[in-house]
């Protein structure tokens, strides 16, 4: 079935280390993986996304990779800051219907100053 | 920046009434959703639109839900009927195309007592 996996479900790391969140997803088809930022009572905010096209992709402190054969792909976090403390999601974009995000069930992480 | 706009914010109503919950998507795109979240849990996937029409729904969006396209700029939710368990974060989102970034609207917080 449509399955989006991510892990860990909570993560707490000290100011300045590094944080990395995976996934793994189920439609070997699927080709768009974003990951949001939420914070609380707010809305899902993009920080990131990777097409199928391409293995790794950074922007500044935050970098995604995928691999297409193994369908994961992980989320890095350098250099972390208490203002990166919030929920992540990972989401996959299923092939079926229209192109749905599936989303992971989120990561809580918690940076420690 | 263009955004998805929804209204309201928050919602609150008795169980059993029915409500709509309204989104206005970027003008030019052409897929739309709706997705849910319950307070503390992933965003789950209810509806997409496409073409002036339903493209595929989950388990979760029975007969009680219905999605319109009224006006080729408004995106609505009915939920008739309400239950205690459709209390949730309602997200409306769109997109131009299949692997492409879906834009969030802020949310609306249902609250069924």
């Amino acid at each position: 079935g449509e399955n989006v996996e991510q892990h860990p479900s909570t993560l707490s790391v000290q100011e300045g280390d590094s944080a990395v969140i995976k996934c793994t997803y189920s439609d070997s088809a699927s080709n768009y993986f974003p990951w949001y930022k939420q914070e609380l009572g707010k809305r899902p905010q993009l920080i990131i996304d990777i097409r199928s096209n391409v293995g790794e992709k950074k922007d500044q402190r935050i970098a995604v990779t995928l691999n297409k054969t193994a369908k994961h792909f992980s989320l890095h976090i350098t250099e972390t800051q208490p203002e990166d403390s919030a929920v992540y999601f990972c989401a996959a974009t299923f092939t079926s219907g229209t192109y749905k995000y599936i989303f992971g069930t989120g990561t809580r992480l918690k940076v420690l100053a | 920046e263009p955004e998805v706009t929804q209204t309201p914010s928050h919602q609150v109503t008795q169980m059993g009434q029915e409500v709509i919950l309204r989104c206005v998507p970027i003008s030019n795109h052409l897929y739309f959703y709706w997705y849910r979240q319950i307070l503390g849990q992933k965003v789950e996937f209810l509806v997409s639109f496409y073409n002036n029409e339903i493209s595929e729904k989950s388990e979760i969006f029975d007969d009680q839900f219905s999605v319109e396209r009224p006006d080729g700029s408004n995106f609505t939710l009915k939920i008739r009927s309400t239950k205690l368990e459709d209390s949730a974060m309602y997200f409306c989102a769109s997109r131009d195309g299949t692997a492409t970034e879906a834009f969030f609207g802020q949310g609306t917080r249902l609250t069924v007592v």
